[in-house]
């Protein structure tokens, strides 16, 4: 079965230092997501991305983050300067409109984020 | 602004008992999700409830959706160890997927 997948599993930082998360979303999917979830927290929504470009964002996501997808299959999270309190489970998610059940969301394994 | 909330948020219960997860939701949305997420682990995707009266059930696991009253419920039947988990709800508002604070459960041998 197509699932997502994320590298890597686990990303360790320092503090001011530029991140980027890795996501494959499952290959026919045109929506692409990025969540987190701080340790004991629910999990927020960060960036919805469709058709090469940004469909909403959260307050969560300011101008230190951003989302591209570079080629065909990858889609990438980067933190500019990362800060302590960004350190929390990242994860990547995608739907298709058309399959299955309607915006269904695949969630990806995760990376968690430790900033030091 | 999309508000979910879940109650109770710790849910302690016995092998073989039935209990109720509420899920209260703030749009007209009629699409409501409910996840649940082992620890350390992703969301996986459980239900999927389109429309008002929509009732989907799997294994013991049943949800319901109530768009009138703005409310979800995910009813456990004859609880299993192997059900202990964190359930999400969540609404959608286009295409951001909002989540409830999260129901964690724990079932007693």
């Amino acid at each position: 079965e197509p699932e997502v997948t994320q590298t890597p599993s686990h990303q360790v930082t320092q503090m001011g230092q530029e991140v980027i998360l890795r996501c494959v979303p499952i290959s026919n999917h045109l929506y692409f997501y990025w969540y987190r979830q701080i340790l004991g927290q629910k999990v927020e929504f960060l960036v919805s991305f469709y058709n090469n470009e940004i469909s909403e964002k959260s307050e969560i996501f300011d101008d230190q983050f951003s989302v591209e997808r570079p080629d065909g299959s990858n889609f990438t999270l980067k933190i500019r300067s990362t800060k302590l309190e960004d350190s929390a489970m990242y994860f990547c998610a995608s739907s298709h409109p058309g399959q299955g059940r309607a915006y269904e969301q695949y969630f990806g394994p995760g990376t968690r984020l430790t900033v030091t | 602004e999309l508000k979910v909330e879940q109650n109770p948020l710790f849910l302690s219960m016995q092998e073989g008992k039935n209990y109720t997860i509420y899920c209260n939701y703030s749009t007209t949305s009629d699409r409501l999700y409910w996840y649940r997420q082992d620890p350390g682990k992703s969301l996986e995707s459980l239900f999927v409830l389109l429309s008002n009266g929509a009732v989907k059930q799997e294994g013991r696991l049943m949800a319901s959706l109530d768009t009138k009253a703005r409310l979800s419920t995910l009813h456990i039947t004859a609880a299993v160890h192997d059900l202990s988990a964190t359930y999400f709800c969540g609404e959608t508002s286009g295409s951001r997927l909002t989540f409830g604070e999260g129901t964690q459960l724990t079932v007693n041998p």
